[in-house]
């Protein structure tokens, strides 16, 4: 069966520090893999996704950046974290098959001080 | 105006009770509709696939409604364990498509 595997749960990061959270798939091969942020009691906003190795859609301009490095890995970066940085991120993937749905990791809550 | 539109809530409803919500989409060329719960703090999980002739898993029921670009979720007999807020999910059907979020809705079922 497939699973997610997302890490860290939690993290403290001071301002202009930098990040990186990472994002593995196993059990399926070719997933379409997306980065979430969730601000507190607020809704999902897309920040990347990909279809394939080397290929990321950017959604929204900021400070971050994502890598597909391998086929089922993920990587969410920034060089320099800002205050507004802070909050709940999550990993997604999902089949070549649109109406399979899609699964999310557990989560990175982050906290930039 | 956002792609997808849910209402916030919070909705309180007592166990027992039937409640529903609706989830508003703007791009007509949208093709594939979810229902996610999220609990406090945690990841979403998905509900239930929403298709086109309505579908039905136990308590819950998805209905599409192409023409005016909504859909909804019914849940009957709630339970306390249903309190969660519920996402509406939308994307399209190419498998590069992204797949969007409306807010959430928030329900409380009070025993």
């Amino acid at each position: 069966s497939q699973t997610i595997h997302q890490w860290p749960a939690t993290l403290v990061q001071p301002v202009g520090s930098p990040l990186s959270l990472e994002c593995t798939v196993e059990g399926t091969s070719n997933p379409n893999l997306y980065w979430y942020r969730q601000a507190a009691g607020r809704g999902l906003q897309l920040l990347f996704y990909s279809v394939g190795i080397g290929q990321i859609s950017s959604e929204v301009p900021q400070n971050l950046s994502a890598s597909r490095p391998q086929d089922r890995q993920f990587i969410l970066s920034s060089k320099k974290l800002l205050l507004s940085d802070s909050g709940f991120y999550l990993c997604a993937w999902g089949s070549y098959r649109a109406d399979y749905g899609y699964t999310f990791g557990s989560g990175t809550r982050l906290t930039v001080v | 105006r956002k792609e997808v539109e849910q209402d916030p809530g919070p909705f309180n409803v007592p166990e027992g009770a039937t409640v529903a919500f609706n989830c508003t989409y703007s791009n007509s060329a949208s093709q594939s509709f979810f229902w996610y719960r999220q609990d406090c703090r945690k990841e979403p999980k998905l509900l239930m696939s929403v298709y086109s002739s309505g579908n039905e898993d136990g308590r819950f029921t998805a209905q599409l409604n192409r023409a005016s670009q909504y859909i909804s979720l019914l849940i009957r007999d709630s339970k306390l364990s249903d309190s969660a807020t519920y996402l509406c999910v939308v994307s399209g059907y190419s498998s590069a498509s992204k797949i969007i979020f409306g807010s959430g809705t928030r329900l409380s079922i009070r025993p």
